[in-house]
């Protein structure tokens, strides 16, 4: 099994592009999120998913839209990409209620805005 | 919403010394709190977990101690090793809540051979 699979690792962006970062799964996990993490401040929730239709803003969530059409994916649009958004960027999966709030994350993907 | 502070936000340690790093949070409904380590380039990874149901967890050379009067839980790593040299983040939320946590800002651990 692959587990959470992100695309791009690398990104540089000019300010006002718009692109998508993909985040796919194979675990068959309910839960999804974006984090990302910028230096000094930790990891930050952008979005989350606790299934497929079903999507809820995290603590940083301006600037960014998700969409779950199906349990695998859970795709990070950046809408007019800015300067402030350069970082690092992680999806991340939990498995089931029974296992708790375990998460784990991607490898990430690393976005510059010029 | 919870807010978590970690410290010491750096930690250089000699080779078998033993390292503490210490967060508080501020939501007292919170009842779960993991701990990750990242190398560098990498992703975090989680390394030792605890509910609010016990005090402390071990897990060989790693430790969690949980004070939830005081609000307050420490990784304790003994015998520290190069390989220990990440960075360490703490996080609190809820048991059931979906993959959010709110992490601490991070440590960085050097452990010098």
């Amino acid at each position: 099994n692959a587990g959470v699979t992100q695309t791009p690792k690398f990104q540089v962006l000019k300010t006002g592009q718009s692109m998508t970062l993909q985040c796919a799964q194979d675990m068959n996990h309910e839960y999804m999120s974006w984090y990302r993490q910028d230096p000094g401040m930790g990891l930050r929730l952008i979005h989350y998913s606790v299934g497929a239709g079903i999507t809820d803003q995290g603590e940083v969530p301006n600037g960014y839209n998700v969409s779950r059409s199906t349990t695998e994916d859970f795709p990070l649009r950046l809408l007019s990409a800015a300067p402030s958004q350069t970082s690092v960027y992680f999806c991340a999966t939990r498995s089931d209620h029974s296992s708790g709030n375990t998460i784990y994350f991607g490898e990430g993907s690393w976005l510059t805005v010029v | 919403g919870e807010n978590v502070e970690q410290h010491p936000s750096t930690l250089s340690v000699q080779e078998g010394d033993s390292a503490v790093i210490k967060c508080t949070y501020s939501d007292s409904a919170s009842n779960y709190f993991p701990w990750y380590k990242q190398e560098l380039g990498k992703r975090p990874q989680l390394i030792i977990d605890i509910r609010s149901n016990v005090g402390e967890k071990k897990d060989q050379r790693i430790a969690v101690t949980l004070n939830k009067t005081a609000k307050h839980f420490s990784l304790h790593i003994t015998e520290t090793q190069p390989e220990d040299s990440a960075v360490y983040f703490c996080a609190a939320g809820l048991w059931t809540s979906y993959g959010k946590l709110t992490f601490g800002q991070g440590t960085i651990l050097t452990v010098h051979p």
